[in-house]
């Protein structure tokens, strides 16, 4: 059985660097053709990917927040850490960290069926 | 980057009754082996979305045969053939192809 769950701080001040963990369990994430990725939804918004790490160490992160992100996977925890600096107001969200897989053969696309609960991040002084 | 545009916004639908969510993307969401990168996602209140369609038209383990969805290259379509009570929610569809964009979101309510 594959979960996600999602870990760290719920209220974060402006300025402030976030770090979020997401624990897993039921496969590796060196396993060929997994990925595992972070989106996020403001209250009452559309979801926004932000980040993605693959299997082999190749990273994926959303254009608009390259310049704040920074993904990691530790394997032997079983874990995949996102942080996020500079924060500020309108990143309050709720976050969330998936699970994907490739669709078949290298090169070919991945899908996203595993999904944490998320965890609501609050951005204030 | 890929622009993803839903329509309608909001959908209300009476129970037994087919249901349709269009999807455009500003680009071809066509992947060099072949594959149309188009996904279809359900989000009810305080839940994480779930995934319902993959790659334009596979269904996902363990969602129901009356969810379908259809189209490619652009245009493509999300279908109830007949909408439950328990399919009310946010559906999302959104691009695999380049950044993960999703769509505004259309929310479906039942009558």
């Amino acid at each position: 059985q594959i979960t996600l769950k999602e870990s760290g701080p719920t209220l974060v001040k402006p300025t402030q660097t976030l770090t979020l963990t997401c624990t897993f369990s039921g496969f590796s994430l060196n396993s060929d053709g997994v990925a595992v990725g972070w989106i996020r939804q403001p209250p009452g918004k559309a979801l926004e990917w932000l980040a993605l790490i693959y299997w082999d160490d190749d990273i994926y992160y959303s254009p608009s927040l390259t310049n704040r992100l920074t993904i990691t996977k530790d394997t032997s925890r079983n874990q995949v850490v996102l942080t996020m600096t500079n924060m500020n107001p309108v990143d309050t969200a709720t976050y969330y960290c998936s699970r994907g897989s490739r669709i078949g053969a290298y090169n070919t696309p991945y899908y996203f069926p595993y999904w944490g609960q998320g965890t609501l991040v609050t951005i204030s002084s | 980057d890929i622009v993803m545009t839903q329509s309608p916004l909001s959908l209300p639908v009476t129970p037994g009754e087919p249901a349709s969510i269009s999807c455009r993307s500003s680009q071809s969401l066509l992947h060099s082996k072949g594959y149309n990168c188009l996904d279809w996602y359900l989000q009810k209140p305080g839940q994480p979305p779930q995934l319902l369609i993959y790659l334009g038209s596979n269904r996902a383990s363990g969602v129901p045969d009356r969810f379908s969805g259809s189209g490619s290259g652009t245009d493509f379509t999300l279908k109830i053939s007949r909408v439950e009570a328990e399919d009310a929610g946010v559906y999302y569809c959104m691009e695999g192809l380049q950044a993960r964009t999703f769509g505004q979101g259309t929310k479906v309510e039942i009558k």
